[in-house]
C-alpha cells in the first residue's frame, strides 16, 4: 500500500483477554516502531525494530507485551491478560532506515478499549 | 536519559498570524535529531521538519521554521502566515543520533487557528 496500514482501526475488549494488534508498514522500509498515546498524552515509546530484531524494547510496560515482526515487514503487537489502563490508541511508525534521523511514517493507529 | 518538555499545553493564534511553539529537551549527548510533528484531529501525525544537532542553520519548510539553540537545548517552532489547516496537535521530538533509535516525544501543544 501507499502508506503505514494498521488493523484493526478499533477493538473493544473484555478485561484478561489476550489482543493483537497488528501494523504493515511501507514497503522498503526496514525501521518499524510502536508508540502508546493516552488520552491527551503524547507518544510513548514501546519497541523498535531493525528488520526482525528489536535492538531497544525498553519501553515495553510489562511482560504482558510483546511484538515480533516477520519477514522485514508485517509486526504484531500482543496484549496478554489486558488491563483497563491498557486502553489507548496504539501507534505503528516505519520509516527507512534508522541512520540519519529519517523521517517516520505512521499509521492511523488502533484505538484499544478494555472494559 | 533524555527528556523532552512542552511547556504550553494548548495555544491558538489568528488566522494569518504567526506563532511560536516551544520545546526543551534535556540530553548529555552531542549528536541528536530533533523533529516536530503534526497531529491533525484525523489522528495521523505526520513530520512537519526536522534539524540535525551538528547543523548550526536553522532548518525551514515554507511557512515552518525552527529557533534552534543547542546550548540552551531550546528548539522552537514558528508557524508563519498561520492557515485553518494547521489547526492540530504538535509534538517536539528528540532522537539520539547512534546507539539507541528510540524517539522521545514531549506531551504536545494543541493549536487552534482562529477564523
Amino acid at each position: 500500500g501507499a502508506g503505514v496500514s494498521q488493523s484493526p482501526s478499533n477493538k473493544v475488549t473484555e478485561k484478561g483477554k489476550d489482543v493483537e494488534l497488528r501494523c504493515d508498514p511501507i514497503s522498503g522500509h526496514t525501521a518499524l516502531y510502536w508508540y502508546r498515546q493516552s488520552l491527551g498524552q503524547g507518544l510513548e515509546f514501546l519497541i523498535y525494530f531493525q528488520g526482525n530484531s528489536a535492538p531497544d524494547k525498553s519501553g515495553l510496560p510489562s511482560d504482558r507485551f510483546s511484538a515480533e515482526r516477520t519477514g522485514g515487514s508485517v509486526s504484531t503487537l500482543t496484549i496478554q491478560r489486558t488491563q483497563q489502563e491498557d486502553s489507548a490508541v496504539y501507534l505503528c511508525a516505519s520509516s527507512l532506515g534508522l541512520a540519519g534521523g529519517g523521517e517516520q511514517f505512521f499509521g492511523p493507529g488502533t484505538r484499544l478499549t478494555v472494559l | 536519559a533524555q527528556t523532552v518538555t512542552q511547556s504550553q499545553p494548548e495555544m491558538s493564534v489568528q488566522e494569518a498570524e504567526t506563532v511560536t511553539l516551544s520545546c526543551t529537551y534535556d540530553t548529555s549527548e552531542s549528536n541528536y535529531y530533533l523533529f516536530w510533528y503534526k497531529q491533525p484531529p484525523s489522528r495521523q501525525m505526520i513530520l512537519v521538519i526536522r534539524q540535525e544537532a551538528y547543523k548550526q542553520q536553522n532548518a525551514t519548510e515554507n511557512r515552518f521554521s525552527v529557533n534552534f539553540q543547542k546550548a540552551a537545548k531550546s528548539f522552537s517552532l514558528k508557524i508563519s502566515d498561520s492557515q485553518l489547516g494547521d489547526t492540530a496537535m504538535y509534538f517536539c521530538a528528540f532522537r539520539l543520533a547512534s546507539g539507541t533509535y528510540k524517539y522521545i516525544f514531549g506531551t504536545g501543544t494543541r493549536l487552534k487557528v482562529l477564523a
